[in-house]
């Protein structure tokens, strides 16, 4: 089972700033087969990017994802007060699907 | 638009069973592998199981491995998972989610909004 490691736990910025958010994967993922997801509080999760570097529909360019061997990261550019919230990572290449412990981005 | 609208939670007592269901539409259900993922009360997301699209491979956590079916049905687009033997380490919000293609390798393009699963006796 591939171990996905977040950090740092918590993030805490004001808007128009810049956040940075990774995941650590345990082992190489298949195809790069990586997605990032928000969540709010009571809300389902939202899917904002995946294979590691393709934003999904209606994702605004702000978000955008890369990936350097088995280290992936999330950049958020200049924060807007709806970010906030819980992103977590998952990869899909192998099964079990395993998701990252999340990284909470709070308004500092 | 696409709509999943899961059903079926409550409060259940340890040892019982549960049959969850999600409803499905503003999509083609037969071309999408389907999941379900679970989240128990501030916590992070797990992943429980998945079914591709025809149904061909089913594949589950360990975690409920041999407790848990997920199985669908294309003439009523809905999926379902069926919960046997439950746990209190069960209790979570439970997720229907969409994969973006036919097999269960693809990230998790739409999600329902949750059916809460309590077990307490």
């Amino acid at each position: 089972e591939l171990v996905l490691t977040q950090s740092p736990g918590t993030l805490s910025l004001s808007p128009g700033e810049r956040a940075t958010l990774s995941c650590w994967v345990s082992q190489s993922v298949s195809r790069n087969y990586l997605a990032w997801y928000q969540q709010k509080p009571g809300q389902a999760p939202r899917l904002l990017i995946y294979d590691a570097s393709t934003r999904a529909t209606g994702i605004p360019e702000r978000f955008s994802g890369s990936v350097s061997g088995t280290d992936f990261t999330l950049t958020i550019n200049r924060l807007e007060p709806e970010d906030f919230a819980v992103y977590y990572c998952q990869q899909y290449g192998s099964s079990p699907v395993t998701f990252g412990p999340g990284t909470k981005v709070d308004i500092k | 638009q696409v709509q999943l609208v899961e059903s079926g939670g409550g409060i259940v007592q340890p040892g019982r069973s549960l049959r969850l269901s999600c409803a499905a539409s503003g999509f083609i259900f037969s071309n999408y592998a389907m999941h379900w993922v679970r989240q128990a009360p501030g916590k992070g997301l797990e992943w429980v199981a998945v079914i591709w699209y025809d149904g061909s491979n089913e594949y589950y956590a360990d975690s409920v491995k041999g407790r848990v079916t997920i199985s669908r049905d294309s003439s009523t687009n809905t999926l379902f998972l069926e919960m046997n033997s439950l746990r209190g380490e069960d209790t979570a919000v439970y997720y229907c989610a969409r994969a973006r293609g036919y097999s269960g390798y693809d990230a998790f393009d739409n999600w329902g909004q949750g059916t809460l699963v309590t077990v307490s006796s």
